[in-house]
């Protein structure tokens, strides 16, 4: 069965930290990975992984997958408060449109 | 901006009535997915909707669940004969295409069912 684990489930920061967020998986045929913030509404897109070793960055957030030990972290710098959110995991297996949602970390930063 | 849109945003239903939570996805996208978020836990799959085709239910309760994305208008997510398990929150996602495409996500309809 597939799976997903998020760690860790919760973290409390405060403003100017760094943060590294982890996800490992277990699925079948992997294809690709994607990281979601969600706030109290829709997640929000941050990142698709479809290769291992390449980063990709968004200002403060990047993102690095690693098929070889099937995980995948996100870094956040110099943390915000707007930074505060559930931050998904979701890797996808190919021949398949079902993202496997993993149960989240919650990230709290505080001022 | 044309995101996904969801309504109702909450919706209160007795128990044994019907829910139909409907979403129009972004503009140009026409693939659907419907996800359900129980409190504490991860969104999980329910279906895959193209227009007028379901492409995968495989995560659909077989009873009581349907949905449909017609030629013309939302995708509806329909709960006949709710029960209190039915509550939580409903998220609907679309992408441009299957695949590789990543989907978006709509605000969500909390559901309660008292």
């Amino acid at each position: 069965e597939d799976k997903v684990v998020q760690s860790p489930l919760s973290l409390v920061v405060h403003e100017g930290d760094t943060v590294t967020l982890n996800c490992s998986y277990e699925v079948t045929n992997f294809r690709s990975l994607l990281w979601y913030k969600q706030e109290k509404k829709a997640p929000t897109f941050l990142f698709m992984l479809t290769s291992s070793g390449i980063e990709k960055k968004s200002g403060r957030l990047s993102s690095i997958l690693d098929k070889k030990e099937l995980s995948s972290i996100l870094n956040i710098t110099a943390t915000q408060t707007g930074d505060s959110a559930i931050y998904l995991c979701a890797p996808t297996p190919s021949g398949t449109y079902k993202y496997i949602f993993g149960t989240g970390t919650r990230l709290k930063v505080l001022a | 901006n044309a995101g996904v849109m969801q309504n109702p945003r909450h919706l209160v239903r007795r128990r044994g009535q019907e829910a139909r939570l409907r979403c129009s996805p972004m503009k140009g996208h026409s693939h659907v997915y419907w996800y359900r978020q129980l409190p504490e836990e991860g969104l999980k799959f329910m279906v895959y909707l193209q227009k007028e085709n379901i492409i995968d239910e495989s995560g659909m309760p077989k009873e009581r669940f349907s949905a449909e994305f017609p030629k013309e208008g939302p995708s509806i997510l329909r709960i006949q004969q709710v029960v209190r398990g039915d509550s939580a929150a409903y998220f609907c996602a679309s992408s441009s295409s299957g695949g590789l495409y990543e989907q978006y996500f709509g605000p969500g309809t909390r559901l309660t069912v008292t």
